[in-house]
């Protein structure tokens, strides 16, 4: 079964800094997805980024990017210049590339981060 | 925009009762899952289904049953709810090749 692992319970940065947010995975399977999610407190998910396997080139959407270490089963996610508006739980999520058929689409989560921007 | 949503943000409820949960999808996703969110544990999968009156158990899928009698529609039953069923409860939506899209979510009390 594949599993999904945050180790950074909390996370902290001061305003308009940098921060990296930690996750490893685990699967046997060689094509899948992997996606980081934003869940602010109206708690509505929010997909933030998300990257193909079978992609080298790390995905990025703005502030935020991915370093993607396959070999290592590790994807974390960098925000850039954060701000307020950041501050949210963080959510890492693994799903198998689909081959039709059942439960092709299920997403496995982390336990998730919380960051806290300081103004 | 994709539009997952779900009856109610805050449920209260007693021990015993039957609820139900309901989520409704407007853009023909074939996918739709319930999933339970606790702090610390993330977020597991109940169940999900693939078509209508199709279903798949999750992770977790004791205590609770789904229906899904047609496309746009996914119902988590709790069909006597105890009150280590409190929680957050997630629906969510998907077709093949699409992102995983979310509904606000309801925050379930079972006093």
């Amino acid at each position: 079964a594949q599993t999904v692992t945050q180790s950074q319970p909390e996370m902290s940065v001061q305003e308009a800094e940098t921060v990296t947010l930690s996750c490893t995975y685990d699967t046997s399977e060689s094509d899948y997805y992997l996606f980081w999610y934003k869940q602010p407190p109206s708690r509505q998910m929010i997909l933030v980024i998300r990257q193909e396997a079978y992609k080298q080139q790390n995905a990025t959407e703005n502030r935020f990017s991915v370093n993607f270490q396959k070999a290592a089963k590790s994807f974390s996610l960098k925000i850039s210049d954060s701000q307020l508006g950041d501050a949210a739980m963080y959510f890492c999520a693994y799903r198998r590339r689909s081959r039709g058929g059942q439960g092709a689409q299920k997403l496995v989560f982390g336990q998730g981060t919380r960051l806290t921007i300081n103004p | 925009d994709v539009k997952v949503t779900q009856s109610s943000r805050y449920l209260v409820k007693r021990t015993g009762e039957k609820v139900f949960l309901e989520c409704v999808q407007d853009m023909d996703h074939e996918n739709m899952f319930w999933y339970r969110q606790d702090p610390g544990l993330g977020l597991r999968l109940i169940y999900f289904s693939y078509d209508v009156k199709m279903k798949e158990k999750g992770d977790i899928p004791e205590g609770y049953s789904v229906s899904r009698e047609k496309k746009e529609r996914f119902s988590l039953i709790l069909e006597s709810a105890s009150t280590n069923q409190t929680s957050m409860y997630l629906c969510a939506s998907s077709s093949t090749g699409t992102g995983v899209f979310f509904g606000q979510g309801t925050r379930l009390t079972v006093v």
